[in-house]
């Protein structure tokens, strides 16, 4: 039963470019969320999607946008990327209604 | 709007001593609380999922209680090993599915 799959493992861009993350939810979730994580701190929520929509949004600006597809992977989008994006990008799947999260290894985005 | 504060945020022991690591939050309208393992550089490891009407869980060595009205859990490590070395995260979660996290606290055990 594999888990939460993320790709890329790591990613250098430049200031101004755009990315994109991907994710595979464990079998049987519908749901994902994705997570921000600068060193030394706990994870900052961007936003959760289920039934391909945006259901909950952290406090981040319109630059990180997301998608979710009828198959429940999900893709994180980074646009205009500034230095401070560099970070551990973690993406985590659920069942709707259980919110007990099982977390991929993360996408290390390296901003230069 | 909900925090969650870990303490200590560091913490070393010497080998097979027991330890009790430190949440809080802020907001009692939880739906559940997880606790998490994470190793340098890696994704998150989920150790016990504790929901809102329960007040304790144990898995192996680890044993972790929720104490809602006051804004508290502990996670409790029996006789730990230097494998036990980790940052452990705990995080909050609401029935809307937003989850916050505290910064963790990074454990060392030493041989």
């Amino acid at each position: 039963d594999a888990g939460v799959t993320q790709s890329p493992t790591h990613l250098i861009k430049t200031r101004g470019q755009q990315v994109t993350l991907r994710c595979s939810p464990k079998s049987g979730h519908d749901t994902v969320s994705w997570y921000q994580q600068a060193l030394g701190q706990g994870p900052q929520f961007i936003f959760q999607y289920y039934e391909e929509e945006e259901r909950q949004r952290g406090n981040f600006p319109d630059r990180f946008s997301g998608h979710q597809f009828p198959n429940y992977s999900s893709e994180l989008n980074v646009n205009a990327l500034l230095l401070g994006d560099s970070a551990l990008y973690l993406c985590a799947s659920s069942s709707q209604g259980t919110y007990g999260y099982t977390f991929g290894s993360g996408t290390r985005l390296t901003v230069v | 709007k909900q925090e969650v504060t870990q303490i200590p945020a560091a913490l070393s022991v010497p080998e097979g001593e027991n330890l009790v690591l430190n949440c809080s939050f802020t907001d009692s309208a939880i739906y559940n609380l997880q606790w998490f393992r994470q190793d340098p550089g890696k994704g998150l490891t989920s150790l016990l999922l504790i929901q809102s009407s329960q007040r304790e869980q144990t898995s192996g060595r680890l044993n972790a209680s929720l104490d809602k009205s006051s804004g508290r859990s502990t996670l409790y490590i029996a006789a730990s090993q230097p494998g036990d070395s980790a940052t452990y995260l705990c995080a909050v979660n609401t029935n809307a599915g937003k989850s916050t996290f505290g910064d963790g606290t990074t454990l060392t055990v030493k041989p």
